[in-house]
């Protein structure tokens, strides 16, 4: 079975430094696709960044890239130049690639703070 | 931009009786979903639905579960005899149309059950 894990249970950065947070998963297919979802306290989750296996290139939004290492099967999220704003619960997970499964299988998550 | 509102925020039941959690998806998405986080654990995929039946379940989502479309806006939970092990955050989730199978899901706030 497919599983997800992020091994830091917290994380803590000051603002406008650089934090990266670990995910790895485990999956034998080739196709499938990778996401970061983002939870503020008492809110919904928002999507920050996806990532598809086929592709080699990482994907950035802004301050947000990922490190997509496919055969290591590790999908690391970097924030840079951290803001307030970006504290929250953050959410790794795995989707199969297409024709397979649609549902999301997601990682324990990782609370990030962010010190003024 | 569309979000997937969900209500109530906070439900309350007592033990045995029956709950329907609701959501609103984003109108012109047609793939729908529910997932369930307990208290420090990981968010897990109960159910998917497309084209008004169920396209994929979860172990989680038994008998006692059930899903329904009733008004073409509405995508509803419903639990028929609730257990105190149903005590969960419960989040709702559309997304558009599968033709490139990296389309995100969108998610609600969720409701938060509390079975007594």
């Amino acid at each position: 079975a497919q599983t997800v894990t992020q091994s830091q249970p917290e994380m803590s950065v000051q603002e406008a430094e650089t934090v990266t947070l670990s995910c790895t998963y485990d999956t034998s297919e080739s196709d499938y696709y990778l996401f970061w979802y983002k939870q503020p306290p008492s809110r919904q989750m928002i999507l920050v960044i996806r990532q598809e296996a086929y592709k080699q290139q990482n994907a950035t939004e802004n301050r947000f890239s990922v490190n997509f290492q496919k055969a290591a099967k590790s999908f690391s999220l970097k924030i840079s130049d951290s803001q307030l704003g970006d504290a929250a619960m953050y959410f790794c997970a795995y989707r199969w690639g297409q024709g397979g499964s649609e549902k999301l299988v997601f990682g324990k998550g990782t609370k990030l703070t962010v010190n003024p | 931009e569309p979000e997937v509102t969900q209500t109530p925020s906070h439900q309350v039941t007592q033990m045995g009786q029956e709950v329907i959690l609701r959501c609103v998806p984003i109108s012109n998405h047609l793939y729908f979903y529910w997932y369930r986080q307990i208290l420090g654990q990981k968010v897990e995929f109960l159910v998917s639905f497309y084209n008004n039946e169920i396209s994929e379940k979860s172990e989680i989502f038994d008998d006692q579960f059930s899903v329904e479309r009733p008004d073409g806006s509405n995508f509803t939970l419903k639990i028929r005899s609730t257990k105190l092990e149903d005590s969960a955050m419960y989040f709702c989730a559309s997304s558009e149309a599968l033709l490139i199978s990296n389309q995100p899901q969108h998610f609600g706030d969720g409701t938060r059950l509390s079975i007594l």
